[in-house]
């Protein structure tokens, strides 16, 4: 079975602050894709990155950057200089290789971002 | 350029009246996901479609069902909406191990 900890459940920080959002899994899977989503007040999910389980790069797409450490079963997301549009609930989401949307969320956590 | 589209946005039931929500892509991907999402919980997979093969998770009710006409449109029927079924309904479609696309979302109320 698969499981998803975001074992923050709220953060709030001042603008310009940087924040890590932690996201620790559990999967019997030796391959497997691992997802960050923004959901914003308004409901829709916003797709952020996706990376498969052999790819251990880190990746950095503007003020976002990501840490996959497999030895902890880990993939961390970090907002360097938040703004307050950051301001969202933020999801951590598992799927198998055989099939991406078939995924198991995280709780998620609420990110407040202040002026 | 909306490429998922949930309609409608908002839609409020009646207990135990049956109720549709409609989701079209234009993506032509083959696989079209329904997910559940109750307030302040994560998004909770109730079924999908791989092309016209249906796979329900096996803990979804049997209180929900799904229609897949063609590979633009999916439709989540639920036969008799008890409150518990307060929810927003999340469609999304991928090439299958592709990348995820998800709609807006239908935000249904059972009254």
């Amino acid at each position: 079975a698969q499981k998803v900890t975001q074992a923050q459940t709220e953060i709030s920080v001042v603008e310009k602050e940087d924040v890590t959002l932690d996201c620790v899994y559990e999967t019997r899977d030796t391959t497997y894709y691992l997802f960050w989503y923004k959901q914003p007040p308004s409901g829709e999910l916003v797709f952020l990155i996706r990376r498969n389980s052999f790819d251990e790069q880190n990746e950095i797409s503007g003020r976002y950057s990501w840490n996959f450490q497999k030895s902890t079963s880990s993939f961390n997301f970090t907002i360097t200089a938040s703004q307050v549009v950051d301001s969202a609930v933020y999801f951590c989401a598992l799927s198998d290789n055989t099939n991406a949307g078939k995924s198991t969320f995280g709780d998620g956590t609420t990110l407040t971002v202040k002026p | 350029d909306a490429m998922v589209i949930q309609n409608p946005r908002y839609q409020v039931t009646q207990f135990g009246k049956p109720v549709t929500l409609s989701c079209s892509q234009t993506l032509n991907h083959n696989v079209m996901y329904w997910y559940q999402q109750k307030s302040s919980q994560a998004p909770k997979l109730l079924f999908h479609y791989y092309d016209k093969d249906f796979n329900n998770e096996a803990d979804t009710p049997d209180n929900f069902q799904s229609r897949r006409p063609n590979t633009s449109f999916c439709f989540l029927d639920i036969r008799s909406p008890g409150l518990g079924d307060a929810a927003m309904y999340l469609c999304a479609t991928s090439s299958l191990v592709g990348r995820v696309y998800f709609g807006p979302g239908t935000r249904l109320t059972v009254t």
